[in-house]
């Protein structure tokens, strides 16, 4: 079974500090994503990392920034959490490229367990 | 860009009865994905069941298919004898292929409740 951990499921922050969350898969997937969940606004892509030390931005980076030193682990970092930053933060990874019909793995996203974070 | 509308942020549906989710999305794409995932309360994300936009035959899986429209944008989760375990967040996805991987783009999601 594909298994994709997240080094804490809840992490009390305050306001201006760094703050590191950590995923790690281990099924050498190539692709590996951070999302941020809040309510009403469903699973955001925050960045993706399609390679080592590659990384993508995807629809709200502004205020994080990521590492993908080694394949089975990408970090996401708070260079200054902010109480805006309080969410769920859930993180994936997938296989590159596609597969043939039927090898329903090859493009199907493997989530962690979710990092609820707060902010005070 | 893509975007994913769930119009129902929350459903109730009464154990062993059936229940439709609805989703629309919007895309210029010709070649895309489609998905449901579950999240129940334990937060772990479950695939449900998953899409080809190429294929014109609707998928199932067990007691739960879809219903894909792909002219009308729509792509609609019917879940059969609904139990309590179906009780969950359900968020319908569109996939972007790309290049070097794809992208998953997210509606808001529907609380479903299922009572006995």
């Amino acid at each position: 079974d594909v298994k994709v951990t997240q080094s804490s499921r809840y992490l009390v922050k305050r306001t201006g500090e760094k703050v590191f969350l950590e995923c790690v898969q281990d099924m050498d997937h190539e692709n590996m994503f951070w999302y941020r969940q809040d309510p009403g606004l469903g699973l955001r892509l925050i960045y993706f990392s399609y390679d080592v030390k590659m990384k993508e931005k995807g629809d709200i980076p502004e205020g994080y920034s990521v590492s993908r030193e080694k394949k089975e682990r990408f970090s996401l970092i708070l260079e200054s959490a902010s109480t805006n930053q309080t969410s769920m933060y859930l993180c994936a990874s997938s296989l590159r490229r596609l597969g043939l019909a039927g090898a329903r793995s090859y493009n199907e996203q493997f989530f962690g367990p979710g990092t609820r974070l707060t902010v005070l | 860009a893509q975007t994913v509308t769930q119009s129902q942020p929350e459903m109730s549906v009464q154990e062993a009865e059936t229940v439709t989710l609805s989703c629309t999305y919007d895309t210029s794409e010709n070649n895309y994905y489609l998905f449901w995932y579950k999240q129940p309360p334990s937060r772990q994300m479950i695939l449900v069941i998953r899409q080809e936009a190429y294929k014109q035959q609707n998928a199932t899986e067990n007691r739960f298919s879809v219903n894909f429209q792909k002219a009308a944008k729509s792509f609609s989760l019917k879940i059969s004898d609904s139990q309590l375990g179906d009780t969950a967040m359900y968020f319908c996805a569109f996939m972007k292929i790309l290049v070097y991987g794809n992208k998953l783009v997210f509606g808001a999601g529907t609380i479903l409740r299922v009572k006995s």
